[in-house]
């Protein structure tokens, strides 16, 4: 089975703190993406990542910057954490944009609270 | 940019119904489609993925459907179970520049009571 595991369930940061959420697969998929979850809003998508080192913006990477110096771990990193970064995130691992069949699979979440 | 749309918002059956939950998409252009099932406060759980050239999928008592030309796919949830229970999510994989991408729609919230 796929695993991806991501480094906190729940995560409470005071407004200017920088931030690091962690998110590890086992399956040696090529694709990571960094998503965060709203009441009303849905899942929008800040980063993926298509290989180690490269990054893409989603629709909202304002605020975040992410890293993945290894094949297995994407970082996404929010420089100075603000009240409205409060949210869930999650991290989704998928095969490859060039597989046939290229499933994404997400980890638990990290409900973080910005005070 | 593709936009999904979930109808129902909500549904509330008893125990042992066949249920369709709807999503429709307005660009057909699609790689692939994929259902999720996402209980409260935890992450998503893959059910079932379609490839646009397949008409349908099935596991257990779920089957999904898909009809690219018009922009929608069911999911078929039979003999619904109080454990079925949860938010169902659909989203579209996207071709060409957007491929790798999924486009969520914002859900149905299901619930079966006993």
């Amino acid at each position: 089975d796929v695993k991806v595991t991501q480094s906190s369930r729940y995560l409470v940061k005071r407004t200017g703190e920088k931030v690091f959420l962690e998110c590890v697969q086992d399956m040696d998929h090529e694709n990571m993406f960094w998503y965060r979850q709203d009441p009303g809003l849905g899942l929008r998508l800040i980063y993926f990542s298509y290989d180690v080192k490269m990054k893409e913006k989603g629709d909202i990477p304002e605020g975040y910057s992410v890293s993945r110096e290894k094949k297995e771990r994407f970082s996404l990193i929010l420089e100075s954490a603000s009240t409205n970064q409060t949210s869930m995130y999650l991290c989704a691992s998928s095969p490859s944009f060039r597989a046939l069949w290229d499933e994404q699979f997400f980890g638990p979440g990290t409900r973080l609270t910005v005070l | 940019k593709q936009e999904v749309t979930q109808i129902p918002a909500a549904l509330s059956v008893p125990e042992g119904e066949n249920l369709v939950l709807n999503c429709s998409f307005t660009d057909s252009a699609i790689y692939n489609l994929q259902w999720f099932r996402q209980d409260p406060g935890k992450g998503l759980t893959s059910l079932l993925l379609i490839q646009s050239s397949q008409r349908e999928q099935t596991s257990g008592r779920l089957n999904a459907s898909l009809d690219k030309s018009s922009g929608r796919s069911t999911l078929y949830i039979a003999a619904s179970q109080p454990g079925d229970s949860a938010t169902y999510l659909c989203a579209v994989g996207g071709r060409g520049s957007t491929l790798g991408r999924l486009y969520f729609g914002r859900g149905t919230q299901l619930t079966v009571w006993p």
